[in-house]
């Protein structure tokens, strides 16, 4: 079946750090690839997506790449502020049989920028 | 405001009672979703439906759980003789056609006491 991991947190940096939030997947098909984030009191939002093995996903300033020969899809940042300080999701979305399966997430990595 | 939008935000029921949540989604999105997401946890998968059909239902979604989408718009997720264990958020979401990013709500927040 299909599984998401995710580094676990909390990741505390400082505003200006680069950040890397570790992401691997299990998945059957052809799997896209997104990243989700939830700022403090508001649900979950699109940060990005890829949909094939190469693409790079980018918004905002963060960047993953679609790597399918290490299955994974890290999260990148070079300089951090204060208002990224969330929880970040990775998730997959496998079309197996034809059918929409569904996201599946990792358990979340909750980021803490301090100033 | 046309993005995703549940009903109630927060709701508190006895053990043994039934609920009722209601989503509605992004209006020309075809597919909605229903997501459980307990404390600490990634949402997990319940349902989707696409129009008015019910296409996938998760092992997680028991015999007391039911989702309907009569008329292909929104969806209403009940959960009958509530227990302790299925205090969590109840997340929708909804997606267009064949675009495999989904846009979520702001949630439900079930409390069982």
């Amino acid at each position: 079946g299909n599984s998401v991991t995710q580094m676990e947190g909390p990741v505390t940096l400082s505003e200006e750090a680069f950040l890397t939030i570790n992401c691997t997947y299990t998945a059957t098909g052809y799997p896209s690839l997104f990243w989700y984030v939830q700022y403090p009191g508001e649900g979950l939002q699109l940060l990005l997506k890829a949909t094939k093995a190469d693409d790079k996903g980018s918004n905002k300033g963060f960047e993953a790449t679609y790597r399918k020969e290490t299955t994974s899809f890290h999260l990148e940042k070079g300089s951090v502020q204060v208002s990224d300080s969330a929880v970040y999701f990775c998730a997959l979305n496998s079309y197996s049989g034809g059918g929409a399966d569904g996201l599946t997430f990792g358990k979340g990595t909750h980021l803490i920028i301090q100033p | 405001d046309t993005g995703v939008s549940q009903d109630p935000r927060h709701k508190i029921t006895k053990r043994g009672q039934n609920v009722t949540f209601r989503c509605d989604p992004i209006s020309e999105h075809n597919r909605l979703y229903w997501y459980r997401q307990t404390l600490g946890q990634g949402p997990e998968f319940l349902t989707y439906f696409q129009n008015e059909a019910q296409l996938e239902k998760s092992r997680l979604l028991s015999d007391r759980f039911s989702a309907e989408r009569p008329k292909g718009s929104f969806s209403t997720l009940e959960i009958q003789r509530t227990e302790q264990g299925d205090s969590a958020m109840y997340l929708c979401a909804s997606s267009l056609g064949r675009e495999p990013e989904a846009f979520f709500g702001q949630g439900t927040r079930l409390t069982v006491v």
